[in-house]
């Protein structure tokens, strides 16, 4: 069992909908991030946090640490907004920064 | 544009050659990390170098290795090529270790071994 798990890992969407994207975790963490990721490869992070709830423009980011769970959402999500969006959590101790990702979920925003 | 750059774009190698994939960091990222990212996974942590130096690893075999130079560059070889090799390889800086720290990616280099 992966240590980060996501969910869907496929989600399709008509333009202007709602989006959720779902991320949970095993391991204890001191911070958690949602990235994007764009054919072709290149990855931007979106958020990271350790705690509460995260916006910026039509993205939402929230976690909750007792629960282990953290969801990304889109607000009026765009065909621009398609892309693999990405949970990558980083642990406790050890002298790297090292993320530990989940597998993705590509979104595609249908127009 | 995170400022991270990476080459080459693509490479092809044939099994049993050895490869050198480059990172340049933004200036003042004293701390670069390598993943691989097979097709359909998330990225798994190759090594993690901090001011020149490793320190950390993940599960990957002696062959692959890293250098990290004071001009904010570092190299990722692979040595002994393997079929299962063939991924895209990102690189990621920052400017330290710390938790706070956000991590900046490369566009990475697609290694397709043959």
């Amino acid at each position: 069992k992966n240590e980060v798990e996501q969910s869907p890992q496929n989600l399709t969407a008509q333009e202007g909908e709602f989006i959720t994207i779902n991320c949970s975790y095993s391991v204890g963490i001191s911070a958690l991030h949602w990235l994007q990721q764009h054919p072709g490869g290149g990855i931007v992070s979106l958020f990271m946090l350790s705690s509460g709830k995260k916006k910026h423009g039509r993205l939402i980011a929230t976690i909750n640490i007792q629960e282990k769970h953290s969801s990304l959402h889109i607000t009026a999500s765009h065909p621009r907004d398609s892309a693999v969006y990405i949970c990558a959590v980083r642990g406790y101790g050890g002298a790297t920064n090292k993320l530990i990702f989940g597998t993705g979920t590509l979104l595609a925003v249908q127009p | 544009e995170t400022g991270v750059t990476q080459s080459p774009t693509h490479l092809i190698k044939t099994r049993g050659q050895q490869v050198t994939l480059r990172c340049s960091s933004q200036s003042g990222h004293n701390t670069v990390s390598w993943y691989q990212q097979a097709l359909g996974q998330g990225p798994q942590f190759i090594f993690q170098y901090y001011r020149e130096e490793e320190n950390g690893r993940g599960n990957f075999p002696p062959r692959f290795s890293g250098l990290q130079f004071p001009n904010y560059s570092s190299e990722l070889n692979v040595n002994a090529l393997e079929l299962d090799d063939s991924a895209l390889y990102l690189c990621a800086s920052s400017v330290g270790t710390g938790i706070s720290y956000e991590q900046y990616f490369g566009p990475g280099t697609r290694l397709t071994v043959t």
